[in-house]
């Protein structure tokens, strides 16, 4: 089973503030997904990456895939509160391997 | 837009009880999904069904069973419960399991107490 690990658990940071959270794995993915869920909801789809060295950019959030395709980070730039929830990182194997997610990270932002 | 549509949204059980958990997609998709979600310990999958007629044991199945029922439904039942199945109980769908890149899409949970 692929293990993907995420840093840190939890995080409380002021409005505005900027932000990085990782995800970090021993095993190579395919590509790798990031899910954003809100308290009393399911996970919802932010951006999938895909090539190695990648870079995203969905608004205030950026996303990169490490050159070797085992890690992944999100920088939220100018926090705003709602931009809390749990974020899920999700990688996925080669052949038939299934969606693997992390442990999640919970960002609480204060106004 | 109903999406993944799940049912109930709360339960609570007794050890030794037995209990079905809906699961209906109304996007046409071919492969369902069903996870549970613990503190500290992200999403596992317990089962999963690639296409109509077929299921798959995933990370954590024992104590579960499944039933697709159609292209739609996606059941996951739980014939003798246990506390150590207190969790929060996603059911997710996809286009196709077979192709790369494939987003999952969620529904709202189910929250189950097992006392």
């Amino acid at each position: 089973t692929q293990l993907l690990e995420q840093s840190p658990q939890f995080l409380s940071i002021q409005e505005g503030e900027n932000l990085t959270v990782y995800c970090n794995s021993s095993s190579v993915f395919s590509s790798l997904q990031w899910y954003r869920q809100e308290p009393g909801e399911g996970p919802v789809l932010l951006v999938t990456v895909v090539t190695g060295g990648e870079v995203k950019k969905l608004k205030r959030l950026t996303f990169q895939f490490g050159d070797a395709r085992k890690d992944s980070s999100l920088h939220i730039t100018a926090a705003q509160p709602g931009d809390t929830g749990l974020y899920l990182c999700a990688g996925e194997g080669f052949g038939n391997e299934k969606l693997t997610f992390g442990t999640g990270t919970r960002l609480t932002i204060i106004p | 837009n109903a999406g993944v549509t799940q049912t109930p949204k709360f339960q609570v059980l007794k050890t030794g009880q037995s209990m079905t958990l809906q699961c209906a997609q109304d996007m046409n998709h071919n492969s369902m999904y069903w996870y549970r979600q613990d503190p500290g310990m992200g999403l596992r999958l317990i089962y999963y069904s690639a296409s109509e007629g077929t299921t798959d044991k995933g990370e954590v199945p024992n104590g579960y069973n499944v039933s697709r029922l159609n292209k739609r439904e996606f059941s996951l039942r739980l014939e003798s419960a246990a506390p150590s199945q207190t969790s929060v109980y996603f059911c997710a769908s996809s286009v196709d399991e077979a192709t790369a890149y494939q987003p999952q899409h969620f529904g709202d949970g189910t929250r189950l107490s097992i006392l």
